[in-house]
């Protein structure tokens, strides 16, 4: 069974609104989650390394203001998408890792769809 | 800096037939893991095999086996008697040193014909 939980699954909403993304670690605590961001027929980017109490590592060209990270809990992290816009339309997908030793894969949510109209 | 190549962007396979999705990386560390994921249309990412780096076996599992030849620094996905549910994007990745992130390769789309 499913090892992530993300939610929702799809979100179709106008230019200006807040979108928040939550990535649930189900059977494990996950002191570092990730965020994904994936246009079609290209591979996934790493967006930001979310840590359980402390702040958002992100990525070189990904905006603070924009992407706001929060890991409050060892099982939950979320992606708050501030006054989205078209162009932030795409694939938003988290992973964590179980802890552990290093041969321990990432485990995914099964992504977000994001449609700003 | 961690740089995973996947040289073909599409492949086809017939059904009941094996496959070889190319893999290469480059890293400066000495202990490093690999992996390969499958997305489907759906968009979730399944984790199908690991190879770590001081592994002498080579990885298997059901029908996927790692071809891993590391002076080559490659790590071929290997599908034996594929079926058409194998029809996905393909991602090679690889987690290196102390790195908590995993690099990932460009994909490979994979179509089986019936």
């Amino acid at each position: 069974g499913a090892v992530v939980s993300q939610h929702p699954s799809r979100v179709i909403c106008k230019s200006g609104t807040s979108v928040k993304i939550e990535c649930r670690s189900l059977d494990f605590q996950a002191t570092t989650m990730f965020w994904y961001r994936q246009f079609p027929k290209q591979s996934l980017m790493l967006m930001a390394t979310s840590n359980e109490g402390s702040k958002a590592t992100y990525e070189q060209g990904v905006e603070k203001d924009k992407f706001l990270i929060n890991h409050a809990s060892l099982t939950l992290s979320t992606l708050t998408v501030t006054s989205a816009h078209p162009e932030d339309s795409s694939f938003y997908i988290c992973s964590a890792r179980a802890p552990g030793s290093t041969n321990q894969p990432q485990h995914f949510g099964d992504g977000t769809r994001l449609s700003i109209l | 800096a961690q740089k995973i190549t996947q040289t073909q962007p599409g492949m086809f396979v017939q059904e009941k037939e094996a496959v070889t999705l190319d893999c290469t990386y480059d890293t400066s560390d000495q202990s490093y893991g690999l992996f390969w994921y499958k997305q489907p249309s759906s968009g979730e990412m399944i984790f199908l095999i690991y190879q770590g780096s001081y592994d002498e076996q080579n990885a298997t599992e059901g029908r996927y086996s790692l071809n891993f030849q590391k002076a080559r620094k490659s790590a071929n996905l290997v599908i034996s008697a594929s079926q058409l549910g194998d029809s996905a994007m393909y991602f090679c990745a690889m987690r290196a040193g102390s790195a908590r992130q995993l690099t990932f390769g460009s994909g490979t789309q994979l179509t089986v014909l019936p």
